[in-house]
């Protein structure tokens, strides 16, 4: 059974500019959930999709966004990039019911200069 | 919403001997914990999960004890290894996605 997949794995990218970072779950996981994992702050949560919907939200700000497709795959955009927005971000996935596992893709670290 | 905090932040250990990661949490609702750990430059990987209706769980040197009334739960492992040096995250989830602790940097000394 395939892993959770993230692309790209690495991305370089200017201020000012937009990124979308793509997440393909385990085959059969209808849940995908985003990360930014920074040194100082630990694993913080963005959102949660199920079903194409968006079900739980992190706070951060609108110009993070994301979406889930009929397949399960997940994006994840962030326009008008910021320095501070440099990091690991990290996707994973479950089957989508409580108290359930969810496992964790190797992540894309974006750096943004 | 939730909040987990984790303690230490940092923690050495000689090899052999045992270390204990501690976490609390705010929501009472919360009922499922895991515990990750991620190597140097690899992904998260769960070691070992508890549910709100078990009070301790053990898998070989590691285990994991619950206390719903104090809300908190604790990772213990044994007879450490050079391997288990690692940063380990707890995690709490209830009604929402997993709010992580800060994490703890595991070293254990040869």
């Amino acid at each position: 059974k395939a892993g959770v997949t993230q692309t790209p794995r690495y991305l370089i990218k200017t201020r000012g500019q937009q990124v979308t970072l793509s997440c393909s779950p385990i085959s059969g996981h209808r849940s995908v959930s985003w990360y930014q994992q920074t040194p100082g702050q630990g694993l913080q949560f963005l959102f949660e999709y199920f079903s194409e919907t968006q079900r739980n939200k992190g706070n951060f700000p609108g110009r993070f966004s994301g979406r889930q497709f009929s397949n399960s795959r997940s994006e994840m955009n962030v326009s008008t990039l910021e320095l501070g927005d440099s990091a690991l971000y990290l996707c994973a996935s479950s089957i989508g019911q409580p108290n359930t596992e969810a496992f964790f893709g190797q992540g894309t670290r974006l750096t943004v200069v | 919403g939730e909040n987990v905090e984790q303690h230490p932040s940092t923690l050495s250990v000689q090899e052999g001997d045992s270390a204990v990661i501690k976490c609390t949490y705010s929501d009472s609702a919360s009922n499922y914990f895991p515990w990750y750990k991620q190597e140097l430059g690899k992904r998260p990987q769960l070691i070992i999960d508890i549910r709100s209706n078990v009070g301790e769980k053990k898998d070989q040197r590691i285990a994991v004890t619950l206390n719903k009334t104090a809300k908190h739960f604790s990772l213990h492992i044994t007879e450490t290894q050079p391997e288990d040096s690692a940063v380990y995250f707890c995690a709490a989830t209830g009604r929402r996605a997993l709010t992580f602790g800060s994490g703890t940097r595991l070293q254990v000394q040869p």
